[in-house]
């Protein structure tokens, strides 16, 4: 299985919501990644984690909050956003010792 | 010199071309040069990569050139496709310090039928 998925594919909320993004992958890799990407931008890194613990953080506003509950899993918990927070959030997997970044189809947020 | 400078920014071209994406780079520490393929709504699908031990890789209708003098790489497609039609990102990184990888603002490629 070399596929990492997310869910919801796409989600749209009010700035007082509460809401949580998804991310699974089954490759065996202890690194995940959290970009954002803005239209016609590169992906942008928002944090990677590294054997299940925070290991960056690109200095992301605490509105987004990112969880590794086991080395397969990643959340990216949202809330209180701004409409500037719009995009694709992607995930993306490795291995640790690695470069080669496997991502996933990326979530669709919306915030009115 | 985190930057990856990617050009052009777009490029058109007709079934059966060879469309060449360009990228340069300043860190001499990168030492992983990836491409990534990303089409309307999906997220970026890892193409093709490098490491700076050799001047050329091969894959299918893909080609990675490196030339290490010059800090520059590029992406050559040959016999190009409508399929192929997406934004084609160069990447950089230093494997032996941080994972994070480094994107060229990316080029948006129409292969016209």
């Amino acid at each position: 299985d070399t596929e990492v998925t997310q869910t919801p594919k796409h989600l749209v909320m009010g700035m007082t919501n509460k809401k949580s993004l998804k991310c699974e992958q089954h490759m065996g890799h202890r690194a995940m990644y959290w970009y954002k990407q803005k239209a016609k931008k590169p992906p942008e890194l928002m944090f990677v984690y590294s054997y299940e613990k925070l290991s960056i953080n690109e200095s992301v506003p605490s509105r987004f909050s990112p969880e590794c509950p086991n080395s397969s899993l990643l959340n990216l918990h949202l809330h209180a956003l701004q409409p500037e927070d719009s995009a694709l959030y992607l995930c993306a997997s490795s291995q640790v010792t690695h470069n080669e970044q496997f991502f996933g189809p990326g979530t669709r947020l919306t915030v009115l | 010199q985190q930057q990856v400078k990617q050009s052009p920014q777009s490029l058109i071209v007709q079934k059966g071309g060879i469309s060449i994406i360009n990228c340069a780079y300043e860190n001499t520490a990168f030492d992983y040069f990836p491409w990534y393929q990303q089409f309307p709504g999906k997220g970026p699908a890892l193409l093709i990569a490098i490491r700076p031990d050799v001047s050329e890789k091969k894959e299918g209708r893909f080609t990675i050139s490196f030339n290490k003098s010059a800090k520059q790489f590029s992406l050559h497609i040959m016999d190009s496709q409508p399929g192929d039609s997406a934004t084609y990102f160069c990447a950089a990184s230093n494997q032996g310090g941080s994972e994070k990888l480094v994107f060229g603002k990316g080029m948006k490629l129409t292969v016209n039928p």
